[in-house]
């Protein structure tokens, strides 16, 4: 059974640079796509960008100027930075896996980890 | 830009069929994907490929299309079944990924 579980730091000051890793236990991370989403409170979900095992990226437009997603896969795990922050960027932030390439949902998600933007 | 539309809020009794649909312009050349989100957890996919149903999915939860409509369809509802609902796409070549708005379907 595939698991997932998100870290990092809960907050982070205005301008600053958010910084998550998803660590993916019971499979490999190869032959997958790596995903992160995030939720505001009491708002919908909103897919910020993947990666696969070959290091390929594609990013939310909304958000590409601001985010990099980066695979390590001595670690099994992948990891989030989104830059210039503000408290628009105040959410849950969900990692997930992509099952196949064409099959571009999420079959698998961690159990989300909430990031406060606030000085 | 291209959005999938949802209806904020379904409501229905207890054993009755919910119906919740998802409506976007590319549709048609896409799959469609439907998720439930219950207060404090992660989504769960209940439904894949517009009409499959994951492993331990209940038999109650059907997919169907029609044009730039897709429906989530939950037969005999129950009230575990109370929760947000997401419709999801992508286009074959995964450069975007899109959730609708979410529904919140609630059962009195």
């Amino acid at each position: 059974q595939v698991q997932l579980q998100e870290s990092g730091p809960g907050l982070v000051r205005p301008s600053e640079t958010l910084s998550l890793t998803c660590s993916v236990s019971g499979g490999s991370i190869s032959g997958h796509y790596w995903s992160w989403i995030r939720q505001p409170p009491g708002k919908g979900l909103e897919w910020i960008g993947y990666v696969y095992h070959s290091g390929t990226t594609y990013y939310n437009p909304s958000l590409k100027s601001r985010v990099t997603i980066l695979l390590d896969t001595s670690k099994n795990q992948f990891s989030l930075k989104l830059n210039s922050l503000t408290a628009a960027d105040t959410a849950v932030y969900f990692c997930a896996r992509i099952p196949l390439f064409l099959e571009w949902y999420f079959d698998y998600w961690g159990q989300g980890k909430l990031v406060t933007v606030s000085s | 830009s291209y959005e999938l539309t949802q209806p904020p809020s379904v409501s229905v009794s207890p054993g009755q069929t919910a119906r919740i649909t998802c409506s976007g312009d590319e549709l048609p050349k896409q799959y469609a994907y439907w998720y439930q989100q219950k207060p404090g957890q992660a989504p769960v996919v209940v439904i894949y490929k517009d009409n499959e149903r994951p492993s331990g999915i209940p038999e109650r939860f059907s997919g169907s299309t029609s044009g730039t409509t897709v429906t989530l369809t939950i037969s005999g509802v129950q009230a575990e079944d109370e929760a947000d609902y997401y419709c999801q796409s992508a286009p074959t070549s995964g450069t975007s990924l899109m959730f609708g708005g979410g529904t919140r379907l609630a059962v009195l």
